[in-house]
């Protein structure tokens, strides 16, 4: 069974500074892994995904997140935050040829002026 | 492509009453899902299908029951609604299964009163 563990529901930056939202997983066979944002009001998008090709993977809107197997992690990160990324951030988990998805719980990220 | 989309946006039930959301697709997909989402809790997963004719529950399938007679159509049902089904519903779909990621309808807004 897969998990997926999110830490820090809310997270508050300045304008301008590094954005680092934290993913750790729990999968007994290879992930695959996803970071999902959500605008208020709106659904899920994709921003990135991790599908066993490179381990740092490059997203929209200039986010990243790199994959380390030996810390079962999937962090994501953003050099310089801008006031438009203030939304709900959801990592996901799931595995070749299966149809279920597991999503951690969000995290709320705040961009202060 | 209109993507997936939902009906309504936002409604207002009162216990006991019966109703059902619609879900609807225009990429082909294989893969479609229903979700609730609640605050502090992430997504977790109602029911699924991988196919017409063909699906399955998830997580949280209590009180909702789901069919799905074409590729592009994946109604979910309340049979009986209760305020614990007070939740935003997100339908979302994906090509077919992982590594495909899911993409994601605007949502249903529920009150249940």
């Amino acid at each position: 069974a897969q998990s997926v563990t999110q830490l820090g529901s809310h997270v508050s930056v300045s304008e301008g500074a590094l954005v680092l939202l934290r993913c750790n997983y729990s999968s007994s066979v290879p992930p695959y892994l996803f970071w999902y944002v959500q605008y208020p009001n709106q659904g899920l998008q994709l921003l990135l995904k991790y599908t066993s090709a490179a381990t740092l993977v490059k997203g929209i809107n200039g986010f990243e997140a790199e994959f380390k197997k030996s810390e079962t992690s999937f962090h994501l990160t953003k050099p310089s935050a801008h006031m438009s990324d203030a939304a709900e951030y959801f990592c996901a988990v799931t595995t070749s040829g299966t149809y279920k998805y597991i999503f951690g719980t969000g995290t709320r990220l705040k961009v202060l002026a | 492509n209109a993507g997936v989309t939902q009906t309504p946006k936002f409604q207002v039930l009162k216990t006991g009453q019966s109703m059902t959301l619609q879900c609807a697709q225009d990429m082909n997909h294989e893969y479609m899902s229903w979700y609730r989402q609640d605050p502090g809790m992430g997504l977790r997963l109602i029911h699924y299908s991988v196919g017409a004719g063909i699906t399955d529950q998830g997580e949280v399938p209590n009180g909702y029951n789901v069919s799905r007679s074409t590729t592009e159509d994946f109604p979910l049902r309340l049979l009986s609604a209760a305020p614990s089904q007070t939740s935003v519903y997100f339908c979302a779909s994906s090509l077919t299964a992982a590594p495909y990621e899911q993409y994601f309808g605007p949502g249903t807004r529920l009150t249940v009163t």
